[in-house]
């Protein structure tokens, strides 16, 4: 079964510091994709980072990077120099095979920087 | 606009009420998804759209579901005689390509949130 499996319903970061955000996947497809969104508490859902299953280096975007291992079926993100605004629902995402375009979520880890 | 525009914002409805949630994606973006996410979940995947075609309609859970998007932009999800189980935020993403990924990531709306009483 593909399935996103994020532990951690809850994380606090002390505002500056780094932070990393658990989530293992599960498929049994060659080709897929993983994907990180932050929704505030606005709602949206904001595309922060994308990796390719074969893409051998690990994706960064700014402050973000994504901690791929892919025999431990892993893909953690890391937020550096956590901002205030960094406050949010964060979601790990996965887009199974080739010719799908549906995700499939995790159900999320809320993440609170403190000052 | 400039991103994805659902409305209404909030909706709320008495059980057995038919309800339209409204979806404008971003111009030019060929495909569409509707999610339904549940309250302290993750959005589900309830059906896909490339331009006026619905490739995919496996996560609608009911024929009380229906979506359209009949001139390839704007698009309407429908539900039908409404129940408390339908509660829940359905947010609208569009995407530029065919296929999803790094250079064509979803781009998501704020989102309806739907409050059957």
């Amino acid at each position: 079964a593909q399935k996103i499996t994020q532990t951690q319903p809850g994380m606090f970061v002390q505002e500056k510091e780094a932070v990393t955000l658990d989530c293992t996947y599960d498929t049994s497809d060659q080709s897929y994709g993983l994907f990180w969104y932050k929704q505030p508490s606005s709602g949206e859902m904001i595309f922060l980072i994308y990796q390719g299953s074969y893409d051998e280096q690990n994706a960064t975007e700014g402050r973000y990077s994504l901690n791929f291992q892919k025999a431990r079926k892993s893909a953690n993100l890391v937020i550096s120099a956590s901002q205030l605004g960094d406050s949010a629902m964060y979601f790990c995402a996965m887009s199974p095979g080739w010719n799908t375009d549906k995700l499939i979520f995790g159900t999320g880890t809320r993440l609170q920087v403190f000052p | 606009g400039a991103g994805v525009s659902q409305s209404p914002r909030y909706k709320v409805a008495k059980r057995g009420q038919d309800v339209a949630l409204r979806c404008d994606p971003i111009s030019g973006h060929v495909s569409l998804f509707w999610y339904q996410q549940a309250l302290g979940q993750g959005p589900e995947f309830l059906t896909y759209f490339q331009n006026e075609a619905q490739l995919d309609k496996s996560g609608l859970p009911s024929d009380r579901f229906f979506a359209e998007r009949p001139e390839g932009s704007v698009s309407t999800l429908k539900i039908q005689r409404t129940q408390q189980e339908d509660s829940a935020v359905y947010l609208c993403a569009s995407s530029l390509g065919t296929r999803t990924g790094g250079e064509s990531p979803l781009h998501f709306g704020n989102g309806t949130r739907l409050t059957v009483t």
